[in-house]
């Protein structure tokens, strides 16, 4: 088990409703990124925060939000829900610049929309 | 663009046989490449992971063969056990802490 925790692990919104999502990063890593997981396919990069700020986005569009707290916690933020947007959505976390450079995924959120 | 693409996208072995994942990537500024194992309802596990400078890797019955010229890399599974039925992912990373791309996953089935 990593020490990467989401919150919740299963969710079910109606299309249109806003959700968020949460995620604790392991001890000692300052830097989390989201993925999202449809069905049967790899995960695919939202995006990444790194002290704070967003620091690099995937091909999605901005209602996907996020945020990073000062303890390197973080939240996504999904407004206008869609059909589509049903996946496990995975939280990682890592510490760059670190020789030990893995990112340690959590047990994800299953979001399903109706 | 789908940079990393990897194959099969099943694979069924029996007890004690080898399982070979194959992957493909693009992007010459990838320095790093990891495999993930995933079990339903869980998220990915870093397995064993390699660098360009190396062309193998092994780690218990888990091996990384790399080919720089051609861009591929593969994970052998050796004495596939059924505990080790499960998703894998080869990923891409072009530095450290930058996003992981990758690929579509291939479901290994071992039968007893």
């Amino acid at each position: 088990e990593t020490g990467v925790t989401q919150s919740p692990t299963h969710l079910i919104k109606t299309r249109g409703q806003q959700v968020t999502l949460r995620c604790s990063s392991q001890s000692g890593h300052n830097t989390v990124s989201w993925y999202q997981q449809a069905l049967g396919q790899g995960p695919q990069f939202i995006f990444q925060y790194y002290r704070e700020e967003e620091n690099g986005r995937g091909n999605f569009p901005p209602r996907f939000s996020g945020l990073q707290f000062p303890n390197y916690s973080s939240e996504l933020n999904v407004n206008a829900l869609e059909l589509d947007d049903s996946a496990l959505y995975l939280c990682a976390s890592s510490r760059p610049g670190d020789s030990n450079t893995e990112a340690f995924f959590g047990q994800g959120t299953r979001l399903t929309v109706v | 663009q789908q940079q990393v693409k990897q194959s099969p996208q099943s694979l069924i072995v029996q007890k004690g046989g080898i399982s070979i994942i194959n992957c493909a990537y693009e992007n010459t500024a990838f320095d790093y490449f990891p495999w993930y194992q995933q079990f339903p309802g869980k998220g990915p596990a870093l397995l064993i992971a390699i660098r360009p400078d190396v062309s193998e890797k092994k780690e218990g019955r888990f091996t990384i063969s790399f080919n720089k010229s051609a861009k591929q890399f593969s994970l052998h599974i050796m004495d596939s056990q059924p505990g080790d039925s499960a998703t894998y992912f080869c990923a891409a990373r072009k530095a450290a802490g930058n996003k992981l791309t990758f690929g579509g996953g291939t479901r290994v089935l071992v039968k007893p």
